[in-house]
């Protein structure tokens, strides 16, 4: 079964750290176009990073100089180091794969669960 | 950045009905469009990629159309698990963005 297993949140002071994980199953991470959109309590979605296959990377200016995505080829998982947090990362954070159109961009046809980031005092 | 608007933002609606959800973006898009339904504590869930390809598994009744600035997701007849909530999202340009989202409630 295709499956993302996200795990790694919590609560997390201001100016703190915080690592994410994210287990797949059913499909390689390394070979996949895989990213990180994250959603904050009652609000929409917003993409946060990406790392392709090749592994070049991108991230949100929201997040830019203090999250960096990478990957663990031998355990098949995704990562998600934020650094700096702030109470405007509060959200819940989903890592997903995704589906490259012509453009070398995605939509996401596979989504974990999402696990819970809080920033506070 | 490409800003993306959906309207309405909230929709009542009884089974049956056909229902219509339409995005817009501030530059054109060409095709790169993808649709998304999400339930409360759920992750989303892709339904149509590319402005109008039917993601495998997801009913008929979902149906997609538009390409440029304007595209519309279209629930033919309302099925009491399409209760959800839907994001338009782009992915002609980084940063990737997402529509602010339609919820879909019971009339």
């Amino acid at each position: 079964e295709v499956q993302l297993v996200e795990s790694g949140g919590g609560l997390v002071q201001p100016g703190g750290s915080l690592r994410l994980s994210c287990a797949a199953s059913g499909f390689t991470v390394s070979s996949n176009y895989m990213s990180w959109v994250r959603q904050a309590p009652g609000k929409g979605l917003e993409w946060v990073s990406v790392i392709y296959s090749g592994g070049s990377t991108y991230f949100a200016d929201s997040v830019k100089g203090r999250f960096s995505i990478s990957r663990d080829n031998s355990r098949n998982t995704l990562f998600l180091q934020m650094n700096s947090l702030r109470a405007e990362d509060t959200a819940v954070y989903f890592c997903a794969r995704g589906e490259v159109g012509d453009r070398g961009l995605a939509a996401f046809d596979i989504w974990g669960q999402g696990t819970m980031v809080t920033v506070s005092s | 950045d490409i800003q993306m608007t959906q309207s309405p933002s909230t929709l009542s609606a009884s089974i049956g009905d056909r229902v219509t959800i339409t995005c817009r973006a501030s530059q054109s898009l060409s095709s790169w469009l993808a649709w998304y339904q999400q339930k409360p504590g759920k992750a989303p869930k892709l339904l149509i990629y590319k402005a109008s390809t039917l993601e495998s598994g997801v009913p008929s009744r979902f149906s997609g159309s538009g390409s440029g600035t304007e595209f519309t997701l279209t629930i033919s007849s309302l099925q009491p698990d399409d209760f959800a909530s839907y994001y338009c999202q782009q992915y002609n340009y980084y940063p990737l963005t997402f529509g602010p989202g339609t919820k879909v409630d019971i009339k």
